[in-house]
């Protein structure tokens, strides 16, 4: 299958800090997405990349899609503690299949 | 939320019995998926439909069926469960109709014992 390689596997930070996490691929993709997992619920997007170069902010998140279009990158400033999560990684490349990563689990110290 | 419904949302059976889990839709989309969770593994395709008994396998299709004889409901079953087939399933919905995103459902919990 598509590997999506996401680092690093975990995270754990103080209340305040900023955080970066990667994802990358063998493969280019046309589409890159971010998502986080809250416990016990299904991914949730939050932020979705078209173009190579692209940087899109949701918040205090923000994502770009590399210029190589095999990995994208998610910053967040000033985490809460409310971040706590699994963030995932999707790529998706011709046709309507999407690769997923095998996620960022944040841990956020108050 | 995206409209997407999973039942049962728990459910435990037994080694060899078949299972079916369901994902109702209420946006009328053409693309529905369904992935399984697995610590280490993220999320695996399982098998997708584009249509009305329109499906295709993904990466982990060995040991499920799907059927899609509605545009609403997709279908996926195990025939015989194994304890390997024990995880998180995830419906979703969406592709490239849909600014090439996906949306979840809630998930659905198997444990084969």
């Amino acid at each position: 299958g598509q590997q999506l390689n996401q680092s690093p596997q975990s995270m754990f930070i103080q209340e305040g800090e900023d955080v970066s996490m990667n994802c990358t691929s063998s493969s280019i993709f046309n589409t890159w997405l971010w998502y986080k997992q809250d416990p016990g619920e299904g991914p949730v997007l939050l932020i979705a990349l078209y173009k190579a170069g692209e940087l899109t902010s949701n918040g205090r998140l923000t994502a770009q899609f590399g210029i190589t279009r095999k990995d994208s990158f998610l910053n967040i400033s000033a985490s809460i503690p409310s971040d706590v999560g699994i963030y995932f990684c999707a790529g998706q490349r011709s046709g309507n299949q999407f690769y997923f990563g095998t996620g960022t689990s944040l841990t956020v110290i108050p | 939320d995206a409209g997407i419904t999973q039942s049962p949302r728990h459910k435990v059976t037994e080694t060899g019995t078949p299972v079916t889990l369901r994902c109702h839709q209420t946006e009328n989309h053409r693309y529905m998926y369904w992935y399984r969770q697995d610590p280490g593994h993220g999320l695996r395709l399982i098998h997708y439909s584009y249509g009305v008994k329109d499906t295709d396998k993904g990466e982990v299709s060995d040991g499920y069926s799907v059927s899609r004889s509605k545009t609403e409901d997709f279908l996926l079953t195990l025939e015989s469960a194994t304890s390997s087939q024990t995880s998180v399933y995830f419906c979703a919905i969406g592709g490239s109709t849909w600014g090439n995103t996906i949306y979840f459902g809630e998930g659905s919990w198997l444990t084969v014992v």
